[in-house]
Protein backbone atom coordinates (compact mmCIF):
# COMPACT_ATOMS: atom_id res chain seq x y z
CA UNK A 1 0.00 0.00 0.00
CA UNK A 2 1.40 3.26 -0.89
CA UNK A 3 2.04 5.45 2.10
CA UNK A 4 3.15 8.62 -0.41
CA UNK A 5 1.14 9.98 -3.34
CA UNK A 6 2.03 12.05 -5.54
CA UNK A 7 0.56 13.67 -7.98
CA UNK A 8 0.54 14.81 -11.01
CA UNK A 9 2.78 11.97 -12.55
CA UNK A 10 4.11 14.18 -15.27
CA UNK A 11 3.55 17.86 -16.22
CA UNK A 12 4.73 19.75 -19.45
CA UNK A 13 4.37 23.66 -19.48
CA UNK A 14 5.55 26.27 -21.08
CA UNK A 15 8.80 28.45 -19.58
CA UNK A 16 6.62 31.46 -16.97
CA UNK A 17 3.85 29.37 -15.76
CA UNK A 18 3.37 28.56 -12.33
CA UNK A 19 3.11 24.95 -11.11
CA UNK A 20 1.72 23.22 -8.30
CA UNK A 21 2.92 19.43 -7.12
CA UNK A 22 0.73 17.84 -4.50
CA UNK A 23 1.62 14.86 -2.35
CA UNK A 24 -0.33 13.02 -0.24
CA UNK A 25 0.51 10.77 2.92
CA UNK A 26 -0.35 7.99 5.37
CA UNK A 27 1.58 7.02 7.75
CA UNK A 28 2.07 6.37 11.90
CA UNK A 29 4.43 8.75 13.97
CA UNK A 30 4.73 11.33 11.37
CA UNK A 31 7.81 13.55 11.56
CA UNK A 32 8.50 15.66 8.54
CA UNK A 33 8.09 15.34 4.99
CA UNK A 34 10.41 16.66 2.53
CA UNK A 35 10.90 17.95 -0.39
CA UNK A 36 13.75 16.75 -3.18
CA UNK A 37 14.79 17.97 -6.78
CA UNK A 38 16.24 14.96 -9.15
CA UNK A 39 17.95 15.78 -12.38
CA UNK A 40 20.45 13.08 -13.67
CA UNK A 41 21.37 11.44 -10.54
CA UNK A 42 20.61 12.13 -7.36
CA UNK A 43 18.02 14.13 -5.06
CA UNK A 44 19.17 17.68 -4.04
CA UNK A 45 17.39 18.64 -0.93
CA UNK A 46 14.52 21.41 -1.36
CA UNK A 47 12.14 22.12 1.81
CA UNK A 48 11.68 20.34 4.96
CA UNK A 49 8.53 21.15 6.28
CA UNK A 50 7.62 19.55 9.88
CA UNK A 51 4.74 22.14 11.15
CA UNK A 52 1.14 22.64 9.21
CA UNK A 53 0.62 26.29 7.21
CA UNK A 54 3.92 27.40 7.36
CA UNK A 55 5.21 28.02 4.27
CA UNK A 56 8.72 27.64 3.24
CA UNK A 57 10.10 29.98 0.79
CA UNK A 58 13.37 29.39 -1.28
CA UNK A 59 13.07 32.05 -4.52
CA UNK A 60 10.68 30.82 -6.76
CA UNK A 61 10.18 28.08 -5.39
CA UNK A 62 7.53 27.59 -2.02
CA UNK A 63 6.02 24.56 0.01
CA UNK A 64 3.53 24.29 2.70
CA UNK A 65 2.12 21.27 4.68
CA UNK A 66 -1.09 20.44 6.29
CA UNK A 67 -1.10 18.19 8.89
CA UNK A 68 -4.31 17.66 9.19
CA UNK A 69 -5.64 16.77 5.90
CA UNK A 70 -2.30 15.18 5.24
CA UNK A 71 -0.47 16.47 2.21
CA UNK A 72 1.45 19.10 1.03
CA UNK A 73 1.98 21.48 -2.16
CA UNK A 74 5.03 22.41 -3.91
CA UNK A 75 5.10 25.78 -6.10
CA UNK A 76 7.00 27.06 -8.47
CA UNK A 77 6.49 30.52 -10.04
CA UNK A 78 7.68 31.78 -12.82
CA UNK A 79 9.00 28.07 -14.45
CA UNK A 80 12.57 28.33 -16.16
CA UNK A 81 13.78 25.12 -18.39
CA UNK A 82 16.72 24.74 -15.42
CA UNK A 83 13.25 23.51 -13.10
CA UNK A 84 12.57 20.23 -15.77
CA UNK A 85 13.23 17.25 -13.28
CA UNK A 86 11.43 15.03 -11.08
CA UNK A 87 10.28 16.38 -7.63
CA UNK A 88 10.51 13.78 -4.94
CA UNK A 89 8.27 13.49 -1.88
CA UNK A 90 9.23 11.99 1.19
CA UNK A 91 7.77 11.27 4.48
CA UNK A 92 9.71 10.74 7.40
CA UNK A 93 9.31 8.44 10.62
CA UNK A 94 11.39 7.89 13.05
CA UNK A 95 14.45 6.94 10.77
CA UNK A 96 12.59 5.11 8.03
CA UNK A 97 11.84 7.70 4.98
CA UNK A 98 9.22 6.58 2.91
CA UNK A 99 9.02 8.09 -0.84
CA UNK A 100 6.67 8.88 -3.86
CA UNK A 101 7.13 7.95 -7.19
CA UNK A 102 7.85 11.47 -8.11
CA UNK A 103 6.96 14.11 -10.49
CA UNK A 104 8.38 14.63 -13.87
CA UNK A 105 7.77 18.36 -14.52
CA UNK A 106 9.52 19.54 -17.75
CA UNK A 107 9.83 22.90 -19.12
CA UNK A 108 9.24 23.72 -22.24
CA UNK A 109 10.97 27.04 -23.31
CA UNK B 1 31.58 22.57 -0.21
CA UNK B 2 31.54 18.92 1.46
CA UNK B 3 29.76 16.20 -0.21
CA UNK B 4 28.97 12.92 -0.41
CA UNK B 5 31.02 10.96 -2.19
CA UNK B 6 30.59 6.82 -3.53
CA UNK B 7 32.40 4.78 -5.88
CA UNK B 8 32.26 3.48 -8.04
CA UNK B 9 29.98 4.94 -9.96
CA UNK B 10 29.18 1.78 -12.29
CA UNK B 11 29.89 -1.74 -10.99
CA UNK B 12 28.66 -4.61 -13.60
CA UNK B 13 28.56 -7.92 -11.31
CA UNK B 14 27.80 -11.28 -12.24
CA UNK B 15 24.59 -13.03 -10.71
CA UNK B 16 25.96 -14.80 -7.02
CA UNK B 17 29.02 -12.61 -6.84
CA UNK B 18 29.20 -10.66 -3.41
CA UNK B 19 29.23 -6.42 -4.06
CA UNK B 20 30.72 -3.82 -1.93
CA UNK B 21 29.31 -0.44 -2.59
CA UNK B 22 31.60 2.37 -0.58
CA UNK B 23 30.44 5.45 0.58
CA UNK B 24 32.10 8.93 2.35
CA UNK B 25 29.88 10.65 3.96
CA UNK B 26 30.16 14.49 4.81
CA UNK B 27 32.71 14.59 7.45
CA UNK B 28 31.29 16.07 10.55
CA UNK B 29 27.97 13.92 9.90
CA UNK B 30 26.71 10.99 12.17
CA UNK B 31 24.18 9.46 10.74
CA UNK B 32 24.21 7.46 7.49
CA UNK B 33 22.38 6.18 4.92
CA UNK B 34 21.56 3.75 1.98
CA UNK B 35 18.42 3.92 -0.66
CA UNK B 36 18.01 2.05 -3.68
CA UNK B 37 16.38 3.14 -7.10
CA UNK B 38 15.03 0.29 -9.45
CA UNK B 39 14.99 2.06 -12.76
CA UNK B 40 12.04 3.55 -13.06
CA UNK B 41 10.42 3.30 -9.79
CA UNK B 42 10.49 5.19 -7.12
CA UNK B 43 13.43 5.46 -4.18
CA UNK B 44 13.47 2.77 -1.54
CA UNK B 45 14.87 3.44 1.68
CA UNK B 46 16.65 0.34 2.91
CA UNK B 47 19.05 1.03 6.11
CA UNK B 48 19.91 4.19 8.92
CA UNK B 49 23.22 3.93 10.63
CA UNK B 50 24.42 5.82 13.68
CA UNK B 51 27.05 5.16 16.33
CA UNK B 52 28.39 2.16 14.72
CA UNK B 53 25.00 0.49 14.56
CA UNK B 54 21.80 0.47 12.59
CA UNK B 55 18.75 2.38 13.47
CA UNK B 56 16.08 1.52 11.65
CA UNK B 57 15.74 -0.85 8.60
CA UNK B 58 13.63 -1.30 5.90
CA UNK B 59 11.87 -4.98 5.05
CA UNK B 60 13.98 -4.70 1.79
CA UNK B 61 17.15 -5.01 3.75
CA UNK B 62 17.41 -8.49 4.49
CA UNK B 63 20.17 -10.82 4.87
CA UNK B 64 21.68 -10.80 2.17
CA UNK B 65 22.57 -7.26 2.80
CA UNK B 66 24.79 -5.82 5.75
CA UNK B 67 26.76 -1.82 6.66
CA UNK B 68 29.55 -1.44 7.62
CA UNK B 69 31.63 1.55 8.82
CA UNK B 70 35.19 0.05 8.87
CA UNK B 71 37.39 3.23 9.80
CA UNK B 72 36.38 6.79 10.09
CA UNK B 73 35.23 7.67 6.66
CA UNK B 74 34.33 5.16 4.71
CA UNK B 75 30.13 3.78 5.05
CA UNK B 76 29.85 0.27 3.32
CA UNK B 77 26.99 -1.54 2.19
CA UNK B 78 27.33 -5.15 1.22
CA UNK B 79 25.00 -7.37 -0.94
CA UNK B 80 26.06 -10.74 -0.82
CA UNK B 81 25.45 -13.44 -3.58
CA UNK B 82 23.85 -10.79 -5.98
CA UNK B 83 20.61 -11.51 -7.52
CA UNK B 84 19.23 -9.97 -10.82
CA UNK B 85 16.71 -7.97 -9.10
CA UNK B 86 19.32 -5.89 -7.24
CA UNK B 87 20.03 -4.31 -9.89
CA UNK B 88 19.54 -0.75 -9.12
CA UNK B 89 21.40 2.87 -8.95
CA UNK B 90 22.27 2.58 -4.61
CA UNK B 91 22.74 6.15 -2.89
CA UNK B 92 24.28 7.19 0.27
CA UNK B 93 22.45 10.00 2.69
CA UNK B 94 24.54 11.60 5.38
CA UNK B 95 23.24 13.94 8.34
CA UNK B 96 24.31 15.87 10.39
CA UNK B 97 21.60 15.36 13.17
CA UNK B 98 18.64 12.53 12.73
CA UNK B 99 17.42 12.27 9.53
CA UNK B 100 13.66 12.94 10.76
CA UNK B 101 15.32 16.87 11.46
CA UNK B 102 17.38 17.60 9.75
CA UNK B 103 18.59 17.80 5.64
CA UNK B 104 19.79 14.69 4.02
CA UNK B 105 22.61 15.46 1.92
CA UNK B 106 23.25 11.95 -0.90
CA UNK B 107 25.78 10.89 -2.92
CA UNK B 108 25.79 10.67 -6.69
CA UNK B 109 24.85 7.00 -6.80
CA UNK B 110 26.49 3.67 -7.67
CA UNK B 111 24.39 2.26 -10.46
CA UNK B 112 24.48 -1.74 -9.94
CA UNK B 113 24.03 -4.08 -12.74
CA UNK B 114 23.29 -7.94 -11.95
CA UNK B 115 23.90 -10.25 -15.35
Amino acid sequence: EDKVVQSPLSLVVHEGDTVTLNCSYEVTNFRSLLWYKQEKKAPTFLFMLTSSGIEKKSGRLSSILDKKELFSILNITATQTGDSAVYLCAVTTGNQFYFGTGTSLTVIP
Amino acid sequence: EPEVTQTPSHQVTQMGQEVILRCVPISNHLYFYWYRQILGQKVEFLVSFYNNEISEKSEIFDDQFSVERPDGSNFTLKIRSTKLEDSAMYFCASSAYRGSYNEQFFGPGTRLTVL
